[in-house]
């Protein structure tokens, strides 16, 4: 049982092109986290929604729109894609709530624009 | 969240045990550290963290010095397969969830 599951692995798109990631997780989390890495393995955060609302968005352009449908669902779509946004994008999610609970990763989607 | 320091890079025997050493002069009293690895092309994978004490699971151990302003992550017998980045990353129970990762240490375990 994947925990936190992202399709597709692999994405390769034209430039212009509009396309969507997906992420799902059946570990009962309220809270999920889309991420970027970028070629030189930096990993940052893009946005985190907390009961499918957005609690976070980093200064990410407005061609990046996630979307949760549910507690369980966070995907990611992406309009006009560009060159620079070639990277691995992970998902993951946690449970909110008192203390410090860790966060789980998908295995991320590798995204190529040409 | 306070800033952690990392050495780049560390080299481990197989079978030794591989300590790995995080810096967070600047941690505050709410503020819990964390690490993670990333092995090749996967996904971050949580590993343990604490607050105070030390911690001990299935995978590590965490030593947090008393004044809490560095940390040491132990894998006690290291595998090829723990070769990985390794992550520090200090975060505050109140905040929104989000992990600020750095450059972390690069593990090579050798044979």
């Amino acid at each position: 049982d994947t925990a936190v599951s992202q399709t597709p692995k692999y994405l390769v798109t034209q430039m212009g092109n509009d396309k969507s990631i997906k992420c799902e997780q059946n570990l009962g989390h309220d809270t999920m986290y889309w991420y970027k890495q970028d070629s030189k393995k930096f990993l940052k955060i893009m946005f985190s929604y907390n009961n499918k609302e957005l609690i976070i968005n980093e200064t990410v352009p407005n061609r990046f729109s996630p979307k949760s449908p549910d507690k369980a669902h966070l995907n990611l779509h992406i309009n006009s894609l560009e060159l620079g946004d070639s990277a691995v994008y992970f998902c993951a999610s946690s449970q909110s709530g008192t203390g410090a609970p860790e966060a789980f990763f998908g295995q991320g989607t590798r995204l190529t624009v040409v | 969240d306070a800033k952690t320091t990392q050495p780049p890079s560390m080299d481990c025997a197989e079978g030794r045990a591989a300590n790995l050493p995080c810096n967070h002069s600047t941690i505050s009293g709410n503020e819990y550290v964390y690490w993670y690895r990333q092995i090749h092309s996967q996904g971050p994978q949580y590993i343990i963290h604490g607050l105070k004490n030390n911690e001990t699971n299935e995978m590590a151990s965490l030593i947090i010095t008393e004044d809490r302003k560095s940390s040491t992550l132990i894998l006690p017998h290291a595998t090829l397969r723990d070769t990985a980045v390794y992550y520090c990353i200090v975060r505050s129970s109140s905040n929104t969830g989000k992990l600020i990762f750095g450059q972390g240490t690069t593990l090579q375990v050798k044979p």
